[in-house]
C-alpha cells in the first residue's frame, strides 16, 4: 500500500528565507508524486508533480521538488519565501493502475511566513 | 472556465436530517472522488467513481452514499448525519481513471452536524 509522511505539521520561516517542506513516501512500485497547496477557504491546487521523467521538478510560484529514490523523499523547496506563500501544503502519492490511480495524501504542513 | 463546483459551501444541520452535497465538473473527467479534511488527518477518501455508474468505497465510506448517473455529477449523500461527520468536504476530479494525474478540487463544503 502507498503512503506519505510529511515531517513537521507547522513550519515557520522569515520572508526571504529558504522554504523546505519534507515529504517521504512508501510505495512498492515507482510512484507518481504531487505537491498541492491550499490557501485559506479554498480547495487544493497543484503546485508540481513527478511522473518518472526528470527528478528535479519545477512548479508554479518558484517552488521545486527533487525526487530521491534512495531516500524515498520528495521534499519541496523555494529559495526565498514570500508572504503570499503562507498556506497549507500537501504531499500526495499515486501508483499507476493501482486503486484506480488513487492519490493518498499526507497530513499537511502549514507554512507561516514572518515579515 | 474549467472548474469543479460544490454546493452548498456551508451547511449547519441536525443529527439524522438527510442531506446531499452536490458536485459538478465541466471538464469531461472520467474520475471523481470525495474527500473529507479534518485537522491533523490530511485528506481521506470517502468514495470514488471511475466512470458513469461505477463507484467504489474509499478509506472512510461509513455513513455516506454516492451516485454517478451522469459523467459530470457526483453527489455525496448523508442519509442520517451524525456529529462525527462534521468536517470539510472536497470533491475532486481527474481526467482518466487508473492513471495518476492532477486532481482538480472544488472549493469545499463545510458541514456542521449538531
Amino acid at each position: 500500500a502507498q503512503s506519505v509522511t510529511q515531517l513537521g505539521s507547522h513550519v515557520s520561516v522569515s520572508e526571504g528565507a529558504l522554504v523546505l517542506l519534507r515529504c517521504n513516501y512508501s510505495s512498492s512500485v515507482p510512484p507518481y508524486l504531487f505537491w498541492y497547496v491550499q490557501y485559506p477557504n479554498q480547495g487544493l491546487q497543484l503546485l508540481l508533480k513527478y511522473t518518472s521523467a526528470a527528478t528535479l521538478v519545477k512548479g508554479i510560484n518558484g517552488f521545486e521538488a527533487e525526487f530521491k529514490k534512495s531516500e524515498t523523499s520528495f521534499h519541496l523547496t523555494k529559495p526565498s519565501a514570500h508572504m503570499s506563500d503562507a498556506a497549507e501544503y500537501f504531499c500526495a502519492v499515486s501508483v499507476p493502475n493501482t486503486n484506480a490511480g488513487k492519490s493518498t495524501f499526507g497530513d499537511g504542513t502549514t507554512l507561516t511566513v514572518k515579515p | 472556465e474549467a472548474q469543479v463546483t460544490q454546493n452548498p459551501r456551508y451547511l449547519i444541520t441536525v443529527t439524522g436530517k438527510k442531506l446531499t452535497v452536490t458536485c459538478s465538473q465541466n471538464m469531461n473527467h472520467e474520475y471523481m472522488s470525495w474527500y473529507r479534511q479534518d485537522p491533523g488527518l490530511g485528506l481521506r477518501q470517502i468514495y470514488y467513481s471511475m466512470n458513469v455508474e461505477v463507484t467504489d468505497k474509499g478509506d472512510v465510506p461509513e455513513g455516506y452514499k454516492v451516485s454517478r448517473k451522469e459523467k459530470r455529477n457526483f453527489p455525496l449523500i448523508l442519509e442520517s448525519p451524525s456529529p462525527n461527520q462534521t468536517s470539510l468536504y472536497f470533491c475532486a476530479s481527474s481526467l482518466k481513471a487508473g492513471v495518476p494525474g492532477e486532481l482538480f478540487f472544488g472549493e469545499g463544503s463545510r458541514l456542521t452536524v449538531l
